[in-house]
């Protein structure tokens, strides 16, 4: 079974921090996304990622930053920390770069801002 | 431009049938997921559909009509366990990516 794991479940932090979310997944995918879930809103795309030190902004990528330094592991950055951040964030990879299997989630880290 | 829409709420007994439908409006449309959310916990993949059609997995189906931009989910023999947003999710764009509805909340009762 492939296993995404995000490094934290709660996180607390003050507006204007930088902030560091951790996802790393077990299955050797080239792909992975970073997503925020909103009550109203779904699933929103931030950024993803094709392969190693590859990048892509998704629908909402202002605020964010992302680095794939390895190919199991996906971080998004969030450079000054602001209420409106505040969310629950979703990492998600897939060996698929064409869109037809499914993407396999982490569980999630709820971030409050401060 | 892209566009998912979905029930925000449903209620269904216990061993009933229930639907959840879902439209979409997407340029370079590669096929529709469905994924089920429990509260807090991970998305997890139900179903994919890329032709016209019905999908059955067990007590799950899904259906797909690509030139009706129309897509649902059934679910038979509900069960207690099965009270979770259900997540429709729409491939397309450029990239590929996946557009995702808001969820459908469903809840079912004794």
């Amino acid at each position: 079974d492939v296993k995404v794991t995000q490094s934290s479940r709660y996180l607390v932090k003050r507006t204007g921090e930088k902030v560091f979310l951790e996802c790393v997944q077990d299955m050797d995918h080239e792909n992975m996304f970073w997503y925020r879930q909103d009550p109203g809103l779904g699933l929103r795309l931030i950024y993803f990622s094709y392969d190693v030190k590859m990048k892509e902004k998704g629908d909402i990528p202002e605020g964010y930053s992302v680095s794939r330094e390895k190919k199991e592991r996906f971080s998004l950055i969030l450079e000054s920390a602001s209420t409106n951040q505040t969310s629950m964030y979703l990492c998600a990879s897939t060996w698929d770069s064409w869109g037809n299997q499914p993407q396999h989630f982490g569980d999630g880290t709820r971030l409050s801002i401060l | 431009g892209q566009n998912i829409d979905q029930p925000t709420e449903m209620t269904a007994t216990e061993g009933a049938i229930v639907q959840i439908n879902c439209t979409y409006q997407t340029s370079g449309f590669n096929g529709l997921f469905w994924y089920q959310q429990h509260a807090g916990e991970a998305p997890t993949f139900l179903s994919y559909n890329v032709l016209d059609g019905l999908e059955e997995k067990g007590r799950f189906s899904s259906f797909l009509s690509r030139s009706k931009g129309y897509s649902y989910l059934l679910l038979k023999e509900l069960q207690m366990k099965d009270s979770a947003s259900y997540l429709c999710a729409a491939v397309g764009g450029a990239t590929n990516k996946l557009i995702f509805g808001t969820g459908t909340l469903l809840a079912v009762q004794p």
